[in-house]
């Protein structure tokens, strides 16, 4: 499968502790994309790379949010001491940019997170 | 500020009948995407509009970008079971949004 993979799948946990969601993009795409999805709602803007450099940050990214993709090629996403606001899908997207071309994103199954 | 509506926010439809999402703005789009996500599913890439007018199909989807590209739809001609899910309109590059989604629903 040479799609977007995201590890874990679902995630259950306590309100207070720390998460860490990853995303593995397509192989040679050198964008990659956060989104939150709640029920009923479309995806929400989160964070992107282009590489390794995180370009723009959305402002629903709260400081208990940080991510990175060290390498350039997988992603974490982390959460902090996190809340039952915080329930959600966390989905991941990849596109390969190239200049003077439009991209198009292509999504991962998404992580689902429930906090108790 | 720009303001994109999508409607209906549901459709409930017989299988074989047509179905047509609208995605309406209050400024001047540079493109717009269509996503589908079935239940339980991710979005997938449909379509990308990005000219003035401009029509595209797919088999049984018809896509259009209105002539001031404010507006756009997504038409399915004589609807499958298949076509169940939510049909988002997205506009931007990168940091893209989508809009509210119509979810479908067919009736076999």
């Amino acid at each position: 499968d040479t799609g977007v993979s995201q590890d874990p799948r679902h995630k259950i946990t306590k309100r207070g502790q720390n998460v860490t969601f990853r995303c593995d993009p397509i192989s040679e795409h050198n964008r990659l994309y956060w989104y939150r999805q709640t029920l009923g709602q479309g995806p929400e803007f989160l964070t992107y790379f282009q590489n390794e450099a995180q370009l723009e940050k959305s402002r629903l990214l709260s400081d208990r949010f940080s991510a990175e993709r060290p390498k350039g090629s997988f992603s974490t996403l982390e959460i902090q001491r996190t809340e039952q606001g915080d329930s959600a899908m966390y989905l991941c997207a990849s596109s390969l940019q190239i200049t003077g071309l439009r991209e198009t994103q292509y999504f991962g199954p998404g992580t689902r997170l429930l906090v108790l | 500020g720009q303001q994109v509506m999508q409607i209906p926010q549901y459709q409930h439809v017989q299988e074989g009948e047509d179905f047509t999402t609208y995605c309406n703005s209050s400024t001047t789009l540079s493109n717009i995407q269509w996503y589908k996500q079935r239940p339980g599913g991710h979005p997938v890439f449909l379509i990308q509009l990005v000219k003035s007018g401009e029509v595209k199909k797919q088999k049984r989807l018809t896509f259009q970008f209105g002539e001031a590209k404010k507006n756009s739809s997504l038409h399915i001609t004589a609807t499958q079971t298949t076509d169940v899910g939510t049909y988002f309109c997205v506009w931007g590059y990168q940091k893209v949004t989508f809009g509210t989604g119509t979810k479908l629903q067919v009736i076999p």
